[in-house]
Order: C-alpha cells, then sequence, then structure tokens
C-alpha cells in the first residue's frame, strides 16, 4: 500500500515571502498522480496543483510550483509571494493509475501561518 | 450547479443513537468517497463507490454502512453510533479514471458524538 509523509505539522511564512511545503511518498509504481490540496477555515478542499509521474516538467499554478523527484519519491509545493489568504492547511495526496477506483491516499496535512 | 453537496452540516449523537449522512452530487460523477478527518491523521477512506448500485469498503470501514441506490447519492450509515467516530466527514466525487482528474469534496459534516 501506498503511504504519503508530511513531516512538517505546521510552518510559518511572512507576507511576500517564499515558502515550500514537504512531501514524501512510498509506492512501487512507476506511474501515478500527485496532488496538493488547500483546506482553509471554511474546511472545503481546494484542488491547488497537479502532477503526473511520467511527466518530468514540474507543474505550476500561478504563485504555486511543484518541486518533483521522482526517484527520491519527493513532491513539494513552493508558494511564492505568499498572501494572508493562503493561510490553511495543506494536504499532498496519492493516486494510482491502477485500479477501478481512483482512491487518494492522503498525507496528514501542514498547517501554514502567514504573518505581516 | 450546486457540485457535491452534504447534509447536515453538523450532528450530535449520543452514544448508540443511528443516523444517515446523505451527500448528492449534480455533475453526474461515477464514482464517490466518504473520508473521515481527524486531528494529526489527515483523511482517511471509508468506503466507495465506482457506480450506481455498487460500494467498496476503504481503510476504515468498521462501523458504518453505504449505500448507492442512485447515481447522484451516497448514503453514509452510522447504526450505533460511538465516541470513536466523532470526526468531520467529507464526501467525494470525480468522474472516473480519466488523467488528472482529482475529486471534488463536499464542505463536510462535523458529527460529535457523545
Amino acid at each position: 500500500a501506498q503511504t504519503v509523509t508530511q513531516s512538517q505539522p505546521e510552518m510559518s511564512v511572512q507576507e511576500a515571502e517564499t515558502v515550500t511545503l514537504s512531501c514524501t511518498y512510498d509506492t512501487s509504481e512507476s506511474d501515478y498522480y500527485l496532488f496538493w490540496y488547500k483546506q482553509p477555515p471554511s474546511r472545503q478542499m481546494i484542488l491547488v496543483i497537479r502532477q503526473e509521474a511520467y511527466k518530468q516538467q514540474n507543474a505550476t499554478e500561478n504563485r504555486f510550483s511543484v518541486n518533483f523527484q521522482k526517484a527520491a519519491k519527493s513532491f513539494s509545493l513552493k508558494i511564492s509571494d505568499s498572501q494572508l489568504g493562503d493561510a490553511a492547511m495543506y494536504f499532498c495526496a496519492y493516486r494510482s493509475v491502477t485500479g477501478t477506483a481512483s482512491k487518494l491516499t492522503f498525507g496528514t496535512g501542514t498547517r501554514l501561518q502567514v504573518t505581516l | 450547479n450546486a457540485g457535491v453537496t452534504q447534509t447536515p452540516k453538523f450532528r450530535v449523537l449520543k452514544t448508540g443513537q443511528s443516523m444517515t449522512l446523505l451527500c448528492a452530487q449534480d455533475m453526474n460523477h461515477e464514482y464517490m468517497y466518504w473520508y473521515r478527518q481527524d486531528p494529526g491523521m489527515g483523511l482517511r477512506l471509508i468506503h466507495y463507490s465506482v457506480g450506481e448500485g455498487t460500494t467498496a469498503k476503504g481503510e476504515v470501514p468498521d462501523g458504518y454502512n453505504v449505500s448507492r441506490l442512485k447515481k447522484q447519492n451516497f448514503l453514509l450509515g452510522l447504526e450505533s453510533a460511538a465516541p470513536s467516530q466523532t470526526s468531520v466527514y467529507f464526501c467525494a466525487s470525480t468522474p472516473g479514471l480519466a488523467w488528472g482528474e482529482t475529486q471534488y469534496f463536499g464542505p463536510g459534516t462535523r458529527l460529535l458524538v457523545l
């Protein structure tokens, strides 16, 4: 079974600065999908960014980008020009391409604080 | 287009009581899921469904039952609630296996079992 580890329970960043959230995973599969979700205080789960393992190029969505290191099984999220609205829980998630259920395996999350 | 909705938003139960959580989606999605979220544990899959009339167990199915009689609805039942089932419950849906298809989440149901 796959596992996802987020080793930083909490992180803090100043407004306008850059922060990187870490995620590692364990799998024996060669192709899979990886996601970062944001959960603000409203509790709504919001997709931030996605990456397919066979793609070498790191995904980017505006101020959010990932550093995907397949050999190291690492999938970190970089937030540039941090804003107060970025304060939230961030979850890394893994999805297999095999099987029929499209299930997600989540990490335990990193709480991001954004300070003035 | 409401997306994924959950009913109720909050509920308090006494130990031993039963209840049903309703999840509805209007996106014609095939797959639906129930998760629970506990502090420090992330989201864990309880049960899921890959189509109308089908259900399967996830990571933490004990104490829960589910039904998917209609494609748009996925019900989660607690037959005899226990304090260990105090949690926030999320429903999610996805069209299927297409690349990059994420899961779309409902707003969550907070359940407190006394």
